[in-house]
């Protein structure tokens, strides 16, 4: 089992650029998280899905949107990169629905992005 | 909302010790409290969660207490080892309305051989 499965690694753009960071669990995990971990900052919740088919906001949503493809997949998309943007984003997934905070969460090695 | 405090300062100890994490919380007692430890450059894996019904909660060298009269968790590792050496971090409800978990900036152990 490879868990939760993060693309890219590692991502340099350039101000006002998109991408999509790709996340994907196998398994069977019904909750799906974005978190970004800035330093001294701890990690801080961008968007969840509780389940397949909806999305909430977090903390911190502002220029980003996120797609639940099905189950499996979980997709952060920057639309217009700026240099605040620049962190480690973290994908994680837990069993149940509804994000319940019983639940534990598992995470996977992150994307390091940087905004220039 | 919530708001989590860990002590931002790196813990040192010399190997054997027993290290004791901090993490303190405003507002509202949460029902549970998670302990996740990171590792540079990986994202952070689950230790143990606690109930707010629970005072403590053991997992081999691992000890958490939850006392929610004063707003706080300690995590202890006894016998610790250099392997012991990362990032440990708190997370629970935000109490924001919003569901997932909210986490703490963590604190750094460094055990010393």
């Amino acid at each position: 089992n490879a868990g939760v499965t993060q693309t890219p690694k590692f991502q340099v753009l350039k101000t006002g650029q998109s991408m999509t960071l790709q996340c994907a669990q196998d398994m069977n995990h019904n909750s799906m998280y974005w978190y970004r971990q800035d330093p001294g900052m701890g990690l801080r919740l961008i968007y969840y899905s509780a389940s397949e088919g909806t999305t909430d906001k977090g903390e911190v949503p502002n220029g980003y949107n996120v797609s639940r493809l099905n189950k499996r997949e979980f997709s952060l998309r920057l639309e217009s990169a700026a240099p605040s943007q620049t962190s480690v984003y973290f994908c994680a997934s837990s069993e149940g629905q509804g994000a319940a905070t019983n639940e534990k969460l598992f995470f996977g090695s992150g994307t390091q992005l940087s905004v220039l | 909302s919530q708001k989590i405090e860990q002590n931002s300062e790196a813990l040192n100890i010399q190997e054997g010790k027993t290290a004791t994490l901090t993490c303190n919380y405003t507002n509202y007692s949460p029902a549970y409290l998670q302990w996740y430890r990171q590792d540079p450059g990986r994202g952070p894996v689950f230790l143990l969660l606690i109930r707010e019904n629970e005072k403590e909660k053991r997992k081999e060298r691992l000890k958490v207490t939850f006392d929610t009269t004063l707003k706080q968790s300690l995590f202890h590792i006894t016998a610790s080892q250099p392997a012991d050496s990362a990032t440990y971090l708190c997370a629970l409800d935000p109490f924001t309305g919003r569901r997932a978990l909210t986490f703490g900036s963590g604190t750094r152990l460094q055990v010393q051989p």
